[in-house]
């Protein structure tokens, strides 16, 4: 699996856009993004993924650029409650396991 | 509901014991895996099972162990060869046999201590 590089953490006023980066210059053809998240002491959620094209749902807002070496999750609103630990990992479609880094740690503010 | 059930949340041992996590998921997924949580770390692979009777070591495979004898049931022993034992310990599941795309889904985790 492609490694990934993201900020060590980052700050994002309530209500605002949360726009979370992530580096995956590496990255090959058959292999996807996905993001999770884990809030403090819980367990890991699932949020988005994304092989080539813009994705959202519920939750938030995946875009991937062109040559798909780098991709941000955006959350539209963020409130108190998004304030948690986001992983950005990338997944060949056929592999098996998730490759958590260390994450981005976003705190929202009021 | 449906979901994944990890239980106890919490548990205490003493150095030497063998201990068995258990982790339960009624969602009809056919892989199920096991994690460990370091304190400010991110999750680490352990075992994975893609099917009833199969599973595959993960990352950081020393010192435990597993079976998948039913679907729904995939048991973590962490033995005393592991050196560090303790840990937040996260059992997921997702629905396909060879990965696919398909998301996974946490448990509530185990957080056991070893003194």
């Amino acid at each position: 699996d492609a490694k990934t590089t993201q900020p060590t953490s980052m700050d994002c006023a309530e209500g605002r856009a949360a726009n979370l980066p992530c580096n995956h210059s590496t990255i090959s053809g058959n292999e996807y993004v996905y993001w999770y998240r884990q809030i403090h002491s819980l367990w890991p959620q699932y949020i988005i993924h994304g092989l080539k094209n813009n994705e959202t749902n519920e939750m938030a807002s995946l875009i991937i650029t062109e040559d798909r070496k780098s991709s941000t999750l955006i959350l539209p609103h963020a409130t108190l409650r998004d304030t948690a630990v986001y992983y950005c990992i990338v997944r060949a479609g056929t592999a098996s396991k998730l490759t958590f880094g260390t994450g981005t740690r976003l705190q929202v503010t009021l | 509901d449906g979901g994944i059930t990890q239980s106890p949340k919490y548990l205490f041992r003493k150095e030497g014991q063998n201990v068995t996590l258990s982790c339960e998921q009624n969602l009809n997924h056919d892989a199920m895996y096991w994690y460990r949580q370091d304190p400010g770390q991110g999750l680490r692979l352990i075992y994975y099972s893609q099917i009833v009777n199969d599973f595959q070591k993960g990352d950081i495979a020393e010192g435990y162990s597993v079976s998948r004898e039913k679907k729904e049931s995939f048991p973590l022993t962490v033995t005393s060869a592991q050196k560090n034992p303790t840990a937040f310990y996260l059992c997921a599941s997702s629905i396909g046999l060879a990965g696919g795309t398909y998301e996974q889904y946490f448990g509530p985790g185990t957080r056991l201590t070893v003194t």
